[in-house]
C-alpha cells in the first residue's frame, strides 16, 4: 500500500522569503510522485513530477522537488514567494497503476 | 487541449434529493476519475473508469452513489437520497494513461446538502 504524508498543514513564509512545503511518501515499489497546487473554488493543477531520472524537478512558477529515497521525501521548494503563491499544495504519490494517492495538503500564506 | 470540465459547478440540494454532477474529461484521455474533497482534506478516490468500463469503486462510494461513462466519453456521477455528510467537492480528472502520467482535473463541484 502507498500513503502519502504532509507535515504541518499550515504555512506561513514572507514574501521573498523560502518556501519550503515537506513530502514523505511510502510505496513498497518505486514511485511516481506529483505536487499539485489548488487555488480556491478551483480543480487541481500539476505543478511538477518525478517519475524516473533526474532527482532534481522543476516545474511551473519557479518551484522544484527532489526526489530523496534515502529519505523516502519529495519535498517542494521555492526560492522565493511571491504573493500568488498563497494555495493550497498536495503532494500524491502512484504505484504505475491508476491509483493516485494524495496527502492531506499544506495551505500556504504568504505575508506582504 | 480545452481541459476537463465539471458542470454544474455549485449545487445546493436540501436532504433526500437526488443529485447528478457531469464530467466531460478531454477528448483523447481514456481513463476518468471521480474524486471527493471536503475541507482541509486532499482527494479521496471514488471511482474509476477505464473508457467505458467501471474498473474500481472506493468503499466511500455506498450504494447511494453511482456512476456512469457511457460511450466511454463524459461521465456522470448521481447521489441519491443525499445526506448532509456528502456535502463536499467533487472533483474529475482524467489522463490519457496510466502513472506517471498526471491526473487533468476540473475545477470540481461543490455540492451542499441543507
Amino acid at each position: 500500500a502507498q500513503s502519502v504524508t504532509q507535515l504541518g498543514s499550515h504555512v506561513s513564509v514572507s514574501e521573498g522569503a523560502l518556501v519550503l512545503l515537506r513530502c514523505n511518501y511510502s510505496s513498497s515499489v518505486p514511485p511516481y510522485l506529483f505536487w499539485y497546487v489548488q487555488y480556491p473554488n478551483q480543480g487541481l493543477q500539476l505543478l511538477l513530477k518525478y517519475t524516473t531520472g533526474a532527482t532534481l524537478v522543476k516545474g511551473i512558477n519557479g518551484f522544484e522537488a527532489e526526489f530523496k529515497k534515502s529519505e523516502t521525501s519529495f519535498h517542494l521548494t521555492k526560492p522565493s514567494a511571491h504573493m500568488s503563491d498563497a494555495a493550497e499544495y498536495f503532494c500524491a504519490v502512484s504505484s504505475g497503476t491508476y491509483k493516485y494517492i494524495f496527502g492531506t495538503g499544506t495551505r500556504l500564506k504568504v505575508l506582504a | 487541449d480545452t481541459g476537463v470540465s465539471q458542470d454544474p459547478r455549485h449545487k445546493i440540494t436540501k436532504r433526500g434529493q437526488n443529485v447528478t454532477f457531469r464530467c466531460d474529461p478531454i477528448s483523447e484521455h481514456n481513463r476518468l476519475y471521480w474524486y471527493r474533497q471536503t475541507l482541509g482534506q486532499g482527494p479521496e478516490f471514488l471511482t474509476y473508469f477505464q473508457n467505458e468500463a467501471q474498473l474500481e469503486k472506493s468503499r466511500l462510494l455506498s450504494d447511494r452513489f453511482s456512476a456512469e461513462r457511457p460511450k466511454g466519453s463524459f461521465s456522470t456521477l448521481e447521489i441519491q437520497r443525499t445526506e448532509q455528510g456528502d456535502s463536499a467537492m467533487y472533483l474529475c480528472a482524467s489522463s490519457p494513461r496510466q502513472a506517471p502520467s498526471p491526473l487533468h482535473f476540473g475545477n470540481g463541484t461543490r455540492l451542499t446538502v441543507t
